[in-house]
């Protein structure tokens, strides 16, 4: 039972560049989230999902696009990255009320 | 739409010394509460969360925290702390309609010196 995973743990982008961050859970939940931690700032949602083949928007969805093919995993992408995109994201998931399960993060920089 | 103001950035103290970290929220809606821990270097872990029933919630690690709706704050305290307590502590919030989408303080950092 490996809980939340994230791929990749690092990543160092330049403006304009695409990425997809990879979230994996192993537990059967039915809700999974991506935030994004900044300092001073805690963590604010980027987008959600509910169940397979659902999205829907958090509070800072712009610049970012998801994706919920399989129950298992949440897509995050970014098309064309920006400074102002460099943060820790941070994958979680859960089975209905709260939010307990988070993946170990991954450390973006975009130039 | 709710918020949560953790009003200090930075709390130390010495170890074996009581702390309190201090939550208040603004909602318009009832809520539920919860407070998560990061250690250095890792993701966030579940302290502990108040649902309903009894205002006083028990976590894990010793800690606990008390629900006071009247002055809508959820203060996380722990009686004796440890070397091993040093991490950044976030308050949360979510409305029972949608319980699932978590609005975060800013964190506060709790140093515990020797």
């Amino acid at each position: 039972n490996a809980g939340v995973t994230q791929t990749p743990k690092f990543r160092v982008l330049k403006t304009g560049q695409s990425m997809t961050l990879l979230c994996a859970q192993d537990m059967n939940h039915e809700y999974m989230y991506w935030y994004r931690q900044d300092p001073g700032m805690g963590l604010r949602l980027i987008h959600y999902s509910v169940g397979e083949g659902t999205t829907a928007k958090g509070e800072v969805p712009d610049g970012y696009n998801v994706s919920r093919l399989k129950k298992q995993n949440f897509l995050l992408g970014l098309e064309s990255a920006a400074p102002s995109q460099t943060s820790v994201y941070f994958c979680a998931s859960s089975y209905r009320r709260e939010v307990e399960f988070f993946g170990p993060g991954t450390r973006l920089t975009v130039l | 739409a709710q918020s949560v103001t953790q009003l200090d950035s930075q709390v130390p103290v010495f170890e074996e010394a009581p702390v309190e970290l201090r939550c208040n929220y603004s909602s318009s809606v009832s809520v539920y509460l919860f407070w998560y821990v990061q250690y250095p270097n890792q993701g966030l872990q579940l302290l502990l969360k108040y649902l309903s029933g009894s205002t006083l919630v028990k976590g894990i690690n010793g800690f606990e925290a008390e629900f006071n709706k009247s002055q809508t704050s959820f203060h996380l305290r722990k009686p004796s702390v440890h070397i091993s307590d040093t991490a950044e502590y976030f308050c949360a919030v979510s409305r029972m309609d949608s319980s699932y989408k978590l609005i975060f303080g800013s964190g506060t950092r709790l140093l515990v010196r020797p």
